[in-house]
C-alpha cells in the first residue's frame, strides 16, 4: 500500500460547482496534513494545511481531516477556472521532518 | 515574502557530467529538502537537512549527494549523472517547529521554481 493516495483524475466539474479531492494516508502516526496546487510547469505552493480532526476553512477552500479513517479531503467551493491544476496532498511522518506526497489529482474546471 | 531560488531553470548536460543544483532560502529555514518529480511518481524526496552539515537520506539517495555548508543554502550533487536523473528537481524549506509535548511537527515547506534537468 503507498503511503499516500490520490485518485489520479483528470476530475472536471463545471465552473460554479463544488470540486472534492481526497487523499487516504496509512501512516496512524501522521499529525500534519498538507494540500499544495500546482499548476503546470510550476512548483507546488501551499493552499492549506490542517491539524486537528474537522473541518478547517479558508476562503473558497475548506480541508477536511479523519484520523480515524486515515483520510483529509479538499473541498473547492464555486470552483473557477482558474482553479484548474493538479492538487498534491502531502502527509509528515510520525513527528518526523519530512513529508511525503500523493501522486496529485488533476483538475479541470469547466467554464 | 517568502523566498527559495534555485540557481537554473534549465539545465542540459551530458551523461558522466558532475552536476551541481543550488537552493537558497532567506527565510531562515532550519529545515531543506530536495525532491525530484516525474510524471506518473509524483514528488519524491531525495535527501534532505534539518541543520547545517546535517543530512538524511530520503525515499530516493542513490546516485545523489548533498551538502549544507551553510544555513541558507543546500546544494544537490549528482556525481556522475545519468540519463535516468532526468527530471524536476524541487527544493523546498521549513522551519523546524516543536508542537509541545508531541515533540516536533515539521511546518509548511516552501518551494523554489525548479530545476528542470535534461541528461543527455
Amino acid at each position: 500500500q503507498k503511503e499516500v493516495e490520490q485518485n489520479s483524475g483528470p476530475l472536471s466539474v463545471p465552473e460554479g460547482a463544488i470540486a472534492s479531492l481526497n487523499c487516504t494516508y496509512s501512516d496512524r502516526g501522521s499529525q500534519s496534513f498538507f494540500w499544495y496546487r500546482q499548476y503546470s510547469g510550476k512548483s507546488p505552493e501551499l493552499i492549506m494545511f490542517i491539524y486537528s480532526n474537522g473541518d478547517k476553512e479558508d476562503g473558497r477552500f475548506t480541508a477536511q481531516l479523519n484520523k480515524a479513517s486515515q483520510y483529509v479531503s479538499l473541498l473547492i467551493r464555486d470552483s473557477q477556472p482558474s482553479d484548474s491544476a493538479t492538487y498534491l496532498c502531502a502527509v509528515n511522518r510520525d513527528y518526523g521532518q519530512n513529508f511525503v506526497f500523493g501522486p496529485g489529482t488533476r483538475l479541470s474546471v469547466l467554464p | 515574502d517568502v523566498k527559495v531560488t534555485q540557481s537554473s531553470r534549465y539545465l542540459v548536460k551530458r551523461t558522466g557530467e558532475k552536476v551541481f543544483l543550488e537552493c537558497v532560502q532567506d527565510m531562515d529555514h532550519e529545515n531543506m529538502f530536495w525532491y525530484r518529480q516525474d510524471p506518473g511518481l509524483g514528488l519524491r524526496l531525495i535527501y534532505f537537512s534539518y541543520d547545517v552539515k546535517m543530512k538524511e537520506k530520503g525515499d530516493i539517495p542513490e546516485g545523489y549527494s548533498v551538502s549544507r555548508e551553510k544555513k541558507e543554502r543546500f546544494s544537490l550533487i549528482l556525481e556522475s549523472a545519468s540519463t535516468n536523473q532526468t527530471s524536476m528537481y524541487l527544493c523546498a524549506s521549513s522551519f523546524l517547529l516543536s508542537s509541545g509535548t508531541s515533540g516536533f511537527s515539521t511546518d509548511t515547506q516552501y518551494f523554489g521554481p525548479g530545476t528542470r534537468l535534461t541528461v543527455l
